[in-house]
């Protein structure tokens, strides 16, 4: 298996603008975490999901942010309008009901 | 409430000297307890995991953790530390057949100096 992909793994953008960050979790988990690192705040949950469905978006900062898995084999986290204080680096990662997460490699996220 | 305990920010060890990084639990039912590096510009790597039985629980790098029940810790060991071990360590903590989610700590940075 060739792990959690996320992309891109860099994204540049300015203010104001949409985001959208990509996430293919491993074949067979069931559930997927969004997190957000950043050096003030750690790493932080976003939203996570159990087969397909949001089970707790009480992470999600603003209204700006939403997040979506049409499948089982894909997830979208989309920021907009994007602000400079959204800058970090984004992680998914993927677990089954009992197992430890597997993280993928992040997308860090610039808005200038 | 379930939570997650790293009470030292960073830690300093000569090389070649043991290393432990501490953690501390409390949660209500029985845990399940990780420990995750993530080295500079790099997602978070899974260490190790207790779920049951040995309470001396082996991983990768030469990396190991005690399971106390007692004292509701599970802290990272490794017998003689290397340069490369410096890093960012996570504990984590998920409770058994209860809650979807897990309980990250706010990390340990360990240097190793030379």
């Amino acid at each position: 298996d060739a792990g959690v992909i996320q992309s891109p793994r860099h994204e540049v953008t300015e203010m104001g603008q949409e985001v959208t960050l990509r996430c293919k979790p491993i074949s067979g988990h069931d559930y997927l975490f969004w997190y957000r690192q950043t050096m003030m705040r750690g790493l932080e949950l976003l939203i996570y999901f159990n087969n397909n469905v949001p089970i707790d978006d009480s992470g999600m900062p603003e209204d700006r942010f939403s997040a979506k898995m049409p499948n089982a084999s894909f997830s979208t986290l989309k920021i907009q309008p994007s602000e400079p204080r959204d800058s970090a680096v984004y992680f998914c990662a993927s677990s089954s009901r009992t197992g430890g997460y597997t993280f993928g490699s992040g997308t860090r996220l610039t808005v200038v | 409430a379930q939570s997650v305990a790293q009470p030292e920010d960073q830690v300093n060890v000569a090389e070649g000297n043991p290393l432990t990084v501490k953690c501390t639990y409390s949660v209500s039912g029985n845990p399940y307890l990780f420990w995750y590096v993530q080295y500079p510009n790099r997602g978070l790597q899974f260490l190790l995991k207790y779920i049951t039985g040995d309470n001396l629980v082996k991983g990768s790098y030469g990396f190991e953790a005690e399971f106390n029940k007692s004292q509701t810790s599970f802290h990272l060991k490794k017998p003689s530390a290397l340069v490369s071990d410096s890093a960012l360590y996570f504990c984590a903590v998920r409770v058994w057949n209860r809650d979807d989610k897990i309980i990250f700590g706010k990390g340990t940075r360990l240097h190793i100096l030379p």
